[in-house]
C-alpha cells in the first residue's frame, strides 16, 4: 500500500528558531502534496498544496513567508516553520495521493509535534 | 464550495454493540466521500470509500458506509464494537472535479468494555 512518510516525529524549538519538517512518498509519485495544521481535539486545517516544481497554493491567513513550502521532487515536500513561536506548536500533518486516479484516498504521514518554547 | 457535517462531537457505545457515526455533506457535484481514522499523536488512515455503485460500501477492520443521495449523508457503521475501535473518525469529501477534500470536524468514538 501508499507510504507517506513525515520527519520527525516530534521536534522542540525555540522562539525564533526555524523548523524544517520532510514529508515523503515512499513507493508513489506524487505532483502534489497537502500540508495541514491540527489542534488539540480539532479537525484538520488545510494550510496549503504542495506543488512539484512550482509554488505552493496557500488557503486563505495562512502566511506563505511564515510557512514556507518546497516541493523539489516526485517524491518530498517540506514544510518550514520560520521564527516559530509558541503559538505555532500544533500537531502537522501532511498528505498525498496517487495522481490520475481522481478518486484515490489521501494517505497521510504520522504527523509532526512540533513545541515551540 | 464543499461542506462536510459531522453533528457529533462524541459517541459513546458499549462493546459488543451496533455503533454509527453521522455524516453529511454539501457538494455541486458528484461527490467522492471517504471515512478516515485517527489514533493518538498519529496521522489518518484511509478507512473506505464511496465512488459510485452500491450505496453500501464495506471497508476496513469491519466498518462500512451507507451513501444515501437524498439525505446527502454518508453514516459510517460497525456491526459490533471494539474497543479498539476508540479513535477520532473524520468524513471526507471532494468534489469529483476538485482537488482538495473538505474534512468534518472530526467524531470522537469511544467504546467501552
Amino acid at each position: 500500500g501508499a507510504v507517506v512518510s513525515q520527519h520527525p516525529s516530534r521536534v522542540i524549538c525555540k522562539s525564533g528558531t526555524s523548523v524544517k519538517i520532510e514529508c515523503r512518498s515512499l513507493d508513489f509519485q506524487a505532483t502534489t502534496m497537502f500540508w495541514y495544521r491540527q489542534f488539540p481535539k480539532k479537525s484538520l486545517m488545510l494550510m496549503a498544496t504542495s506543488n512539484e516544481g512550482s509554488k505552493a497554493t496557500y488557503e486563505q491567513g495562512v502566511e506563505k513567508d511564515k510557512f514556507l513550502i518546497n516541493h523539489a521532487s516526485l517524491t518530498l515536500s517540506t514544510l518550514t516553520v520560520t521564527s516559530a513561536h509558541p503559538e505555532d506548536s500544533s500537531f502537522y500533518i501532511c498528505s498525498a495521493r496517487f495522481e490520475g486516479i481522481g478518486n484515490s484516498p489521501l494517505h497521510f504521514g504520522n504527523g509532526t509535534r512540533l513545541t515551540v518554547t | 464550495a464543499q461542506s462536510v457535517a459531522q453533528p457529533e462531537d462524541q459517541v459513546n457505545v458499549a462493546e459488543g454493540n451496533p455503533l454509527t457515526v453521522k455524516c453529511t455533506y454539501s457538494v455541486s457535484g458528484n461527490p467522492y466521500l471517504f471515512w478516515y481514522v485517527q489514533y493518538p499523536n498519529r496521522g489518518l488512515q484511509f478507512l473506505l470509500k464511496y465512488i459510485t455503485g452500491d450505496n453500501l460500501v464495506k471497508g476496513s477492520y469491519g466498518f462500512e458506509a451507507e451513501f444515501n443521495k437524498s439525505q446527502t449523508s454518508f453514516h459510517l457503521k460497525k456491526p459490533s464494537a471494539l474497543v479498539s475501535d476508540s479513535a477520532l473518525y473524520f468524513c471526507a469529501v471532494r468534489d469529483m472535479s476538485a482537488g482538495k477534500s473538505t474534512f468534518g470536524d472530526g467524531t470522537t468514538l469511544t467504546v467501552k468494555p
